[in-house]
């Protein structure tokens, strides 16, 4: 049982390139987030779905976008890099309410130069 | 209104001592309150969890106090260990929007 698998661990962007960072999960959860976590804060909810077809912003959405075609995938879109942009990204899911990720990732770091 | 402060930023415990990592809410809308454990190079993993309708829940070593008039709760540790050396993140859970709001985080260090 995999759980929440995320891809890739590590990537280096140049300022303004797109790229996707991928989370599938094998748990048949509905509810799935993507957190982004800086140095010596909290995770900071950027996008959240509750089901396939569904998806809503969070705290720091902007400069993101988000799809959910399945209930097993939801990859996160950067489509213009930026330096703020670095940062650790982790994918969650859950079973119950929006809101309780109980499962996540090992998560994407990501650097902008 | 949507924070949640946590302290203290850093922690050093003794094998075999209590760990205390608090939390403080402003929002009265908030109605569970997990705490995740954070291993270097790894996701956090949901640790215990508490509803404010209890003062207190333990499981194992693990102990969450919840104040709901101060708007305080806290996790101890007993007995730590070595292996509990990790990041620890308290979150709030709007009943509102659904939306989860972690503190800080506190590195803690058990020495042998």
């Amino acid at each position: 049982n995999a759980g929440v698998t995320q891809t890739p661990k590590f990537r280096i962007l140049k300022i303004g390139q797109s790229m996707t960072l991928q989370c599938t999960q094998d748990m048949n959860h509905n509810y799935m987030y993507w957190y982004r976590q800086d140095p010596g804060m909290g995770l900071k909810l950027i996008y959240y779905s509750v089901g396939a077809g569904i998806t809503d912003k969070g705290e720091v959405p902007n400069g993101y976008n988000v799809s959910r075609s399945t209930t097993e995938d939801f990859p996160l879109r950067l489509e213009l890099a930026a330096p703020s942009q670095t940062s650790v990204y982790f994918c969650a899911s859950s079973y119950r309410r929006v809101g309780q990720p109980q499962h996540f990732g090992d998560g994407t770091r990501l650097s902008i130069l | 209104q949507q924070q949640v402060k946590q302290s203290p930023q850093s922690l050093i415990v003794q094998k075999g001592g209590i760990s205390i990592i608090n939390c403080a809410y402003e929002n009265t809308a908030f109605d569970y309150f997990p705490w995740y454990q954070q291993f270097p190079g790894k996701g956090p993993a949901l640790l215990i969890a508490i509803r404010p309708d209890v003062s207190e829940k333990k499981e194992g070593r693990f102990t969450i106090s919840f104040n709901k008039s101060a708007k305080q709760f806290s996790l101890h540790i007993m007995d730590s260990q070595p292996g509990d050396s990790a990041t620890y993140f308290c979150a709030a859970l709007s009943g509102n929007t659904g939306k989860l709001i972690f503190g800080q985080g506190t590195t803690l260090q058990v020495k042998p």
